[in-house]
């Protein structure tokens, strides 16, 4: 499987600020994706990451909210923008190659 | 779109017995059907999966069964130990090509006690 790292592993943030989340891959991988995991709650897909187009949008997750950068096929960004304490969760990439794996993971508080 | 429903949210068993945990999805059009098990602070690690022209799969300890006329499948553990305390997630996609957008459960929080 994929060795996928994520930075920060956590961050304290205020509200109304922004935090962008990178997201490595050691090796070139066509599908990537963004999830979020609230407090004791599953894992819901934000967003799949296009390598050089735009990222493409599960309902109730828009752009302006989460931008996401693609730039290779190993390398990806999700930026939570105007962040408010709503957004306190756990932020992870994931790739697919014959199966999905899950980074690290970025646990996020906003106060 | 997709709806899995998982049960039970919470399970607390003794070492040594069995777990199971079931899960119904709702579009027939789904083929691969992915276990997760995750640790407090950690990430979802993927402990074992199963494609829709496979009715039962087994690794060691683990097993994953498979019931597409009725739609669900289910994990059990058998001889279970502390470390297998955990919150366990099970997935459904209709794999189209490549794409895995995969719909989770709500999960499953597994205590075994010693």
């Amino acid at each position: 499987s994929a060795v996928i790292s994520q930075k920060p592993s956590r961050d304290i943030c205020q509200r109304g600020t922004s935090l962008t989340i990178q997201c490595q891959v050691d090796s070139q991988v066509t599908m990537m994706f963004w999830y979020r995991q609230q407090p004791g709650q599953s894992l819901t897909l934000i967003a799949t990451a296009n390598q050089g187009s735009e990222a493409t949008y599960e309902s109730g997750f828009v752009i302006d909210k989460f931008p996401i950068s693609r730039p290779n096929l190993t390398f990806s960004t999700l930026t939570v923008s105007n962040m408010s304490p709503e957004d306190s969760s756990i932020y992870l990439c994931s790739v697919a190659t014959e199966k999905l794996f899950f980074g690290s993971g970025t646990q996020l508080s906003v106060l | 779109g997709e709806n899995v429903e998982q049960h039970p949210s919470t399970l607390s068993v003794q070492e040594g017995d069995s777990a199971v945990i079931k899960c119904t999805y709702s579009d027939s059009a789904s083929n691969y059907f992915p276990w997760y098990k995750q640790e407090l602070g950690k990430r979802p690690q993927l402990i074992i999966d199963i494609r829709s022209n496979v009715g039962e799969k087994k690794d060691q300890r683990i097993a994953v069964t498979l019931n597409k006329t009725a739609k669900h499948f289910s994990l059990h553990i058998t001889e279970t130990q502390p470390e297998d305390s955990a919150v366990y997630f099970c997935a459904a996609t209709p794999r189209l090509g490549s794409n895995y957008k995969l719909t989770f459960g709500k999960g499953t929080l597994l205590t075994v006690n010693p």
